[in-house]
C-alpha cells in the first residue's frame, strides 16, 4: 500500500515572499503520479499541478512548481510571489500509473498542510 | 456547465438513524468516489464505483454503503450512525478514459452525529 506523508500541518508566509510544502511518499511502484490539491476555506477541492513519475521534468504551473525527486520519494510544492487567494489546505496526493492501474484511478492523500498567506 | 454537487451541505443526525448523502455529477464520468476528510488524517476513502452497477470498498468502508443504479450518482448511506461518523465527506468523480487522474470535487457535506 502507498502512504503519503505531509510533515507541515501549518505554515504561513508574507505575501509575494516564497514558500515551499513538503510532501513524502512510499510506494513499490515504478511508474505512478503525483499530485498537489488546493481546498481554500469555501472547501471545494480543485488540483493546482501534476507529475508523472516518468518525467524527469518538474512540472511547472505559472507560480506553482514542483521539485520532484523519485530516489527520495519526495514532491515539494514551491508557491511563488504568493497571493493571498493561496491561503487555503494543501494536500498531496499519489496515484499509481496505468496500465497497472488500470481501473483502479483512485488517490491516497497525505494529512495536509495550512497555508496561510499574511498581508 | 457540468459540475458535480452534494446535499445536504449541512446534516445533524441521532446516533443509531440512517443518513444518506447524495452526490450528482454531470459531466457523465465513469469514476466517482466518496471521501472523509478529519483533522489528522486528511482525506479518506470510503467507497468508490468505476461504472454503472459497480461498487468499490475503500480502506474505511465500515459503516458505509452506496448504489450506482445510473452514471449520475452515487448515494452515500450510513446505515446506522454512530459518532464517529461525524466528519465532512466529499464525493469526486474523474473520467476513466484520462488516465491522469484528476478528481472533480463536490462542496463537501458537514455531518455531524449526536
Amino acid at each position: 500500500a502507498q502512504t503519503v506523508t505531509q510533515s507541515q500541518p501549518e505554515m504561513s508566509v508574507q505575501e509575494a515572499e516564497t514558500v515551499t510544502l513538503s510532501c513524502t511518499y512510499d510506494t513499490s511502484e515504478n511508474n505512478y503520479y503525483l499530485f498537489w490539491y488546493k481546498q481554500p476555506p469555501s472547501r471545494q477541492m480543485i488540483l493546482v499541478i501534476r507529475q508523472e513519475a516518468y518525467k524527469q521534468q518538474n512540472a511547472t504551473e505559472n507560480r506553482f512548481s514542483v521539485n520532484f525527486q523519485k530516489a527520495a520519494k519526495s514532491f515539494s510544492l514551491k508557491i511563488s510571489d504568493s497571493q493571498l487567494g493561496d491561503t487555503a489546505m494543501y494536500f498531496c496526493a499519489f496515484m499509481k500509473h496505468w496500465p497497472s492501474n488500470f481501473g483502479n484511478e483512485k488517490l491516497t492523500f497525505g494529512t495536509g498542510t495550512r497555508l496561510t498567506i499574511i498581508p | 456547465d457540468a459540475e458535480i454537487t452534494q446535499s445536504p451541505r449541512h446534516k445533524i443526525t441521532e446516533t443509531g438513524r440512517q443518513v444518506t448523502l447524495a452526490c450528482h455529477q454531470t459531466w457523465n464520468h465513469n469514476n466517482m468516489f466518496w471521501y472523509r476528510q478529519d483533522l489528522g488524517h486528511g482525506l479518506r476513502l470510503i467507497h468508490y464505483s468505476y461504472g454503472v452497477h459497480d461498487t468499490n470498498k475503500g480502506e474505511v468502508s465500515d459503516g458505509y454503503s452506496v448504489s450506482r443504479s445510473n452514471t449520475e450518482d452515487l448515494p452515500l448511506t450510513l446505515e446506522s450512525a454512530a459518532s464517529s461518523q461525524t466528519s465532512v465527506y466529499f464525493c469526486a468523480s474523474s473520467e476513466k478514459a484520462d488516465r491522469s487522474g484528476e478528481l472533480f470535487f463536490g462542496e463537501g457535506s458537514r455531518l455531524t452525529v449526536l
